[in-house]
């Protein structure tokens, strides 16, 4: 069955780095985009980045710009963020989700991972 | 920014009663609505997509309609597995901006 596994998740002061990973199994990878999606909490859901199924597009929303970076190894079903420079206010759940289709990139997320707590503070 | 506003942001059932949940955007995205599921402390779960296409698995007495910037999620008879937080997600412009959430709780 499709799975989503994030990891990396911790606590970290800010203006450090972390790096988190999503391990993939139980469909083609290679054939999706993927995103992190982030949940602050007792808030909403926020959509951070996006990487085509071939890493040849990523799009990031505007807060995260410059800090984060999306990117994904396809011979290993693994996706990653890189985030730098980190603030009080990404402190959140953030989640690997898949695209709902395959080689195009509709924006839906039809699987999701089971998230892992980043918390910035001092 | 598309800003997605539901409504209302909390409301209290019974199972057996029929739900309404109102999306609407601050410009028009076609049929680019989606809507999700999510019960505390898990991950979310897809409901529909292109505003009224029922996601494999879930079950009929969920749908959905609308189209421009008005959108609906109607639950026709409520389970005792729907007590939820539901979300509705633009995916017609980056960045794909979601709802601020609908809490449905037992009353």
């Amino acid at each position: 069955q499709v799975q989503l596994v994030e990891s990396g998740g911790g606590v970290v002061q800010p203006g450090r780095s972390l790096r988190l990973s999503c391990a993939a199994s139980g469909f083609t990878f290679s054939s999706y985009a993927m995103h992190w999606v982030r949940q602050a909490p007792g808030k909403g859901l926020e959509w951070v980045a996006v990487i085509w199924y071939d890493g040849s597009n990523k799009y990031y929303t505007d807060s995260v710009k410059g800090r984060f970076t999306i990117s994904r190894d396809n011979s290993k079903n693994t996706l990653y963020l890189q985030m730098n420079s980190l603030r009080a206010e990404d402190t959140a759940v953030y989640y690997c989700a898949r695209d709902g289709m395959t080689t195009v990139t509709a924006y839906y997320f039809d699987c999701w991972g089971q998230g892992t707590l980043v918390t910035v503070s001092s | 920014d598309i800003q997605m506003t539901q409504s209302p942001s909390s409301l209290s059932a019974s199972v057996g009663d029929r739900v309404t949940i109102t999306c609407r955007a601050s410009q028009g995205i076609s049929r680019y609505l989606n809507w999700y599921q999510q019960k505390p402390g898990k991950a979310p779960k897809l409901l529909i997509y292109a505003a009224s296409t029922l996601q494999s698995g879930v079950p009929s007495r969920f749908s959905g309609s609308g189209s421009g910037t008005d959108f609906t999620l109607t639950i026709s008879s409520l389970q005792p597995e729907d007590f939820a937080t539901y979300y509705c997600q633009q995916s017609y412009s980056t960045p794909r901006t979601f709802g601020q959430g609908t809490k449905v709780e037992v009353k």
